[in-house]
């Protein structure tokens, strides 16, 4: 049992570039979040998921997207990289949000420069 | 709408030392209350939940007591070691989110 795993570990982008993070959980939880944590503050909510097929946005979804063709991926695409993207990335899941917690990855940092 | 406001950091504090972190919260409905532990360089981890007003969460010597009178859900510790020095974030969930507070940083000094 891996939990959830996320890839790659770090990268460094140029400006402009694109690429997909990704995750995956075998713990068969429906629910899946991506958030970013910039420095010294809390986690914001990028997408999320509430099940193979469909996805929702959160707090800051612009310059991202998400697709979750089954229940263990749930990948993030970043396209046309910029700065401002530059950050942790960490992805979660849970098996349900009412009154379960979420299990979260290691984590992906990105920096944009 | 929801969110979550914790006490700002960094804390430090010597070993053996009581901890207290304030954490309140605003939320529609019957949100769960949850603190998670971030360690340098890792994803965060749950520490404690409780899922109704009254009930008190606890593990590895940290309590927490979900208030709803206060809204409130205040974690402690009676005696920090050095081990316990990470982030402390307190969240809430409601519907299909979660909600973070911005995270306290605790360094436990020998």
């Amino acid at each position: 049992n891996a939990g959830v795993t996320q890839t790659p570990k770090f990268r460094i982008l140029k400006i402009g570039q694109s690429m997909t993070l990704q995750c995956a959980q075998d713990m068969n939880h429906n629910y899946m979040y991506w958030y970013r944590q910039d420095p010294g503050m809390g986690l914001k909510l990028i997408y999320y998921s509430v099940g193979a097929g469909i996805t929702d946005k959160g707090e800051v979804p612009n310059g991202y997207n998400v697709s979750r063709s089954t229940t263990e991926d749930f990948p993030l695409r970043l396209e046309l990289a910029a700065p401002s993207q530059t950050s942790v990335y960490f992805c979660a899941s849970s098996y349900d949000p009412s009154g379960y917690e979420q299990y979260f990855g290691p984590g992906t940092r990105l920096t944009v420069t | 709408g929801n969110s979550v406001t914790q006490m700002e950091g960094p804390v430090t504090l010597s070993e053996e030392a009581f901890l207290t972190i304030n954490c309140t919260y605003t939320a529609t409905g019957y949100p769960s209350l949850f603190w998670y532990v971030q360690y340098p360089g890792e994803g965060l981890q749950l520490l404690l939940k409780a899922t109704k007003a009254d009930d008190k969460g606890s593990n590895k010597g940290f309590e927490a007591t979900y208030r709803k009178e206060t809204t409130s859900f205040h974690l402690e510790k009676g005696s920090v070691q050095v081990s316990d020095s990470a982030v402390y974030f307190c969240a809430l969930n409601t519907g299909n989110q979660f909600y973070f507070g911005t995270g306290t940083s605790l360094t436990v000094i020998p």
